[in-house]
């Protein structure tokens, strides 16, 4: 069984806030969230990780509910760029993943 | 760049034939997992070495196997292929042990058409 869920698809205007979300409501206490992206073509990039803490870097910010639940990756200033897949994964340890069929963000000028 | 490559980029092979796909990790990197992405879907883990031993493997058949070198290169055989082996087939390393919360550096991947 699927350990997330997240919407097949959205849209964002370039320069807005891309919000994905992200449902892990089976998360254990020991698990990670994880994101990574997929540009067409090409092999997956590692976005950004949490565990409990909201977590942010150059790339994005991590938003995790404080029950851990769900969370929500946020790319403040989209570009067509990151037009992408995008996965959410929940690991214990982030060397095997578990990838699902993640959410197409697709950026529109 | 991840510092991480693949050979060759895409690949033919027919039925019943055996192909090595080929990864070279970053320098200092110690573990390697390999996924197949088939068409639409999200890669799949296959197996993971650590130090050329295997270290972990996903819900694949024993025709699936792997090396890995102590210069930080690794293959990926897949013998008496079938058409559902057909797919992107994805290296990705890390510097730690599995079991840590490692980032993943991912490869471009192989295309493999079995026809």
């Amino acid at each position: 069984d699927a350990k997330t869920t997240q919407p097949t698809s959205m849209d964002c205007a370039e320069g807005r806030a891309a919000n994905l979300p992200c449902n892990h409501s089976t998360i254990s206490g020991n698990e990670y969230v994880y994101w990574y992206r997929q540009i067409h073509s090409q092999g997956p990039q590692y976005i950004i990780h949490g565990l409990k803490n909201n977590e942010t870097n150059e790339m994005a910010s991590l938003i995790i509910t404080e029950d851990r639940k769900s969370s929500t990756l946020i790319l403040p200033h989209a570009t067509l760029r990151d037009t992408a897949v995008y996965y959410c994964i929940v690991e214990t340890s982030g060397s095997r993943l578990t990838f699902g069929e993640g959410t197409q963000l697709t950026v529109n000028p | 760049e991840t510092g991480v490559t693949q050979s060759p980029t895409h690949l033919i092979k027919t039925r019943g034939q055996q192909v090595t796909l080929r990864c070279s990790s970053q320098s200092g990197h110690n573990t390697v997992s390999w996924y197949q992405q088939a068409l639409g879907q999200g890669p799949q883990f296959i197996f993971q070495y650590y130090r050329e031993e295997e270290n972990g493997r996903g819900n694949f058949p024993p025709r699936f196997s792997g090396l890995q070198f102590p210069n930080y290169s690794s293959e990926l055989n897949v013998n008496a292929l079938e058409l559902d082996d057909s797919a992107l087939y994805l290296c990705a390393s890390s510097p730690g042990p599995s079991g840590l919360t490692d980032t993943q550096y991912f490869g471009p991947g192989t295309r493999l058409t079995v026809l």
